[in-house]
């Protein structure tokens, strides 16, 4: 079974918009971290978000914020009022437990457009 | 801010070669990574190490591939002969332990397998 699911292959955004990017997770261990990074068409892996999942609080980092549902396994990254350069994948991963040494286990990716 | 760091940013090789790439991770850091992402598709995991060796590694890591870490600041993946189906972008990462959650990329290394 897929650890991470991103179901959304590519999304559009109008800008000034606000746009959810959804993210399904699966693990057994209580203890885990989900994070999203956004690659630019550059290739980097930029940190944007980090969730632990006895975090009582939904994480929030400016204009990104993680929508944590943990009994519906699912973490969406909401980014409000969307600007051009939001354009680019972003990426859905997970590490059991977050503060050790173990793999991230990615998701597919959704491409996020901004339209003007 | 400290970053990772990555040599080169494009590589292009034959067939059959052998390749080095190079990283210098955060200089701290404990645990160290390399990842591959084939254009278009999801990064993978490749393998990780730790206290000077292999701590985990997936099945796309065949004997194909190794790891090193020559020296105190280098962390390097060798591919000794490579295939077309090598042709990705290598992502070295690293990490410590502890209250950090955080496990900081480099900028990649492009590889192109002709």
């Amino acid at each position: 079974a897929q650890k991470i699911t991103q179901t959304q292959p590519g999304m559009f955004v109008q800008e000034k918009e606000a746009v959810t990017l959804d993210c399904t997770y699966d693990t057994s261990d209580p203890s885990y971290g989900l994070f999203w990074y956004k690659q630019p068409s550059s290739g980097e892996m930029i940190f944007l978000i980090y969730q632990g999942s006895y975090d009582q609080q939904n994480a929030t980092e400016g204009r990104y914020s993680l929508n944590f549902q943990k009994a519906r396994k699912s973490a969406n990254l909401v980014i409000s009022a969307s600007q051009l350069g939001d354009s680019a994948m972003y990426f859905c991963a997970m590490r059991e437990p977050p503060n050790t040494g173990n793999q991230f286990y990615f998701g597919t990716g959704t491409s996020l457009t901004v339209i003007p | 801010e400290p970053e990772v760091t990555q040599t080169p940013s494009h590589q292009v090789t034959q067939m059959g070669q052998e390749v080095i790439l190079r990283c210098v991770p955060i200089s701290n850091h404990l645990y160290f990574y390399w990842y591959r992402q084939i254009l278009g598709q999801k990064v993978e995991f490749l393998v990780s190490f730790y206290n000077n060796e292999i701590s985990e590694k997936s099945e796309i890591f065949d004997d194909q591939f190794s790891v090193e870490r020559p020296d105190g600041s280098n962390f390097t993946l060798k591919i000794r002969s490579t295939k077309l189906e090598d042709s990705a972008m290598y992502f070295c990462a690293s990490y410590t332990s502890g209250t950090s959650y955080e496990q900081y990329f480099g900028p990649g290394t492009r590889l192109t397998v002709t």
